[in-house]
């Protein structure tokens, strides 16, 4: 059994272009979270969905964000017209149910905009 | 919003104990858990305990809560070299169940 796995595992992207991040969580998962993490700090929530739907996106920034979890396929993490401020570690994690104690957490993608 | 703190860095020498220490605000906390980061690598849950739990330990590992100080502890026996990473503890509340709160993380250094 793979555990969450996470592409690209680094991503530089030119400054108002679009970034887009993959989450395939682990088999049997069916909750995907989404964690941020700037540089020398800990990890900040962004939005926890299960497949088809958003539970929380409190976390989220209100503008250029956005995030899915199809019915098939992995989960995506969409950033447009990134900005130097973006530049991070987007970590994903999953889970069978919504129990944190059973959460996994994927390698990260690492943006670098220039 | 919730808080955890932790000290950033930490040096301990092969064989010695490592105690690292964090505190949060939020006295809900329902569990509070210990992250391990290697570097360029994601977090690997190491332990974690419930709210009304003092003390846990796993192998090399203890786990400490005084939950009226809001301090938690992870204590590592016999540290070595492989030990050395970032350890980041974190919190889950009732009110925000589907996500957990960090801290900004530890950096323990082993020197051989």
């Amino acid at each position: 059994n793979a555990g969450v796995m996470q592409n690209p595992r680094h991503l530089v992207r030119r400054r108002g272009q679009e970034a887009r991040l993959r989450c395939s969580p682990m088999k049997g998962h069916s909750h995907v979270y989404w964690y941020r993490q700037l540089p020398e700090e800990g990890l900040k929530f962004m939005v926890y969905l299960q497949k088809e739907n958003i539970i929380d996106e409190s976390g989220m920034p209100k503008e250029r964000f956005s995030a899915e979890f199809p019915k098939e396929g992995p989960s995506i993490l969409r950033i447009q017209q990134v900005v130097r401020g973006d530049s991070a570690a987007y970590f994903c994690a999953s889970s069978p149910s919504g129990g944190n104690t059973e959460a996994f957490f994927g390698q990260g993608t690492r943006l670098t905009v220039v | 919003g919730e808080d955890v703190e932790q000290s950033l860095f930490l040096s301990v020498r092969e064989g010695d104990s490592s105690v690292i220490n964090c505190t949060y605000t939020d006295s809900s906390s329902t569990y509070l858990y210990w992250y391990k980061q290697e570097p360029g690598a994601g977090l690997q849950l190491l332990t974690y305990i419930f709210s009304n739990m003092d003390m846990k330990q796993d192998q090399r590992l203890t786990v400490l809560l005084n939950k009226k100080d809001k301090h938690l502890s992870l204590r590592i026996a016999d540290t070595q070299t492989g030990d050395s990473a970032i350890y980041f503890c974190a919190e889950s509340i009732p009110a925000g169940a589907n996500n957990l709160f960090f801290g900004t993380g530890t950096r323990l250094t082993v020197i051989p």
